[in-house]
């Protein structure tokens, strides 16, 4: 069964850093484009990021353009995301999610993180 | 940016009754589209990409119909298990966005 585990969640004052890493089983990691899909507390599901399956190519929501960096290591069958500059408004549930081979949507998502951005 | 509205924002509806979610599109995404499920604490769960297929192991109580910017999902006869929030996404750019949700609550 595949599996996405996200962790390095927490709290972190504004301004702060925060790295999430989501480890992947059960599939050939380094065939899947992968994405970060966040969701505010309440609040409905947004996209933030995706990577290529070769790390080559990256794209960004513009909410977070500039303040977030996606990356992997197929090598660890891992991938993460750096998010710098940390605002009140990052607060959420991200979750990690691997696009399908066949479907070319989220096939695949992780249980997510919390990351909690407060003073 | 490609803008998906979906309607109504809460759909009451019995059991057995048949459940009708839209989708619109500020622009043609031809059809490229799929309808997601999400319940409380839970990740979300693909059930048709491409407005009318089905993913893997989703009932054929799901269905999905459209093209360019009008979309719906059709869930035949409703199950207890299928109360819940439903989300549409766009992947007609490289910005997969979401619509805002429709949440199906149990009369």
């Amino acid at each position: 069964e595949v599996q996405l585990v996200e962790s390095g969640g927490g709290l972190v004052q504004p301004g702060g850093s925060l790295r999430l890493s989501c480890a992947a089983s059960e599939l050939t990691f380094s065939d899947y484009n992968m994405h970060w899909v966040r969701q505010a507390p309440g609040e409905g599901l947004e996209w933030v990021s995706y990577i290529s399956s070769s790390g080559s190519t990256t794209y960004y929501a513009d909410s977070v353009k500039g303040r977030f960096t996606i990356s992997r290591d197929n090598a660890k069958n891992s991938l993460y995301l750096q998010m710098n500059s940390l605002r009140d408004e990052d607060t959420a549930v991200y979750f990690c999610a691997a696009q399908g081979v066949v479907t070319y949507y989220f096939d695949y998502w992780g249980q997510g993180t919390l990351v909690t951005v407060s003073s | 940016e490609i803008v998906l509205t979906q309607s109504p924002v809460t759909l009451s509806l019995s059991p057995g009754e048949r459940a009708t979610l839209s989708c619109r599109a500020s622009q043609s995404l031809s059809s490229y589209l799929a309808w997601y499920q999400q319940k409380p604490g839970q990740a979300p769960r693909l059930l048709i990409y491409d407005a009318s297929d089905r993913a893997t192991g989703i009932p054929a109580r799901f269905s999905g119909s459209g093209s360019g910017t009008d979309f719906t999902l059709t869930i035949s006869s409703l199950e207890p298990e299928d109360f819940a929030v439903y989300y549409c996404q766009q992947r007609s750019n490289w910005r997969y966005t979401f619509g805002q949700g429709t949440k199906l609550e149990i009369k």
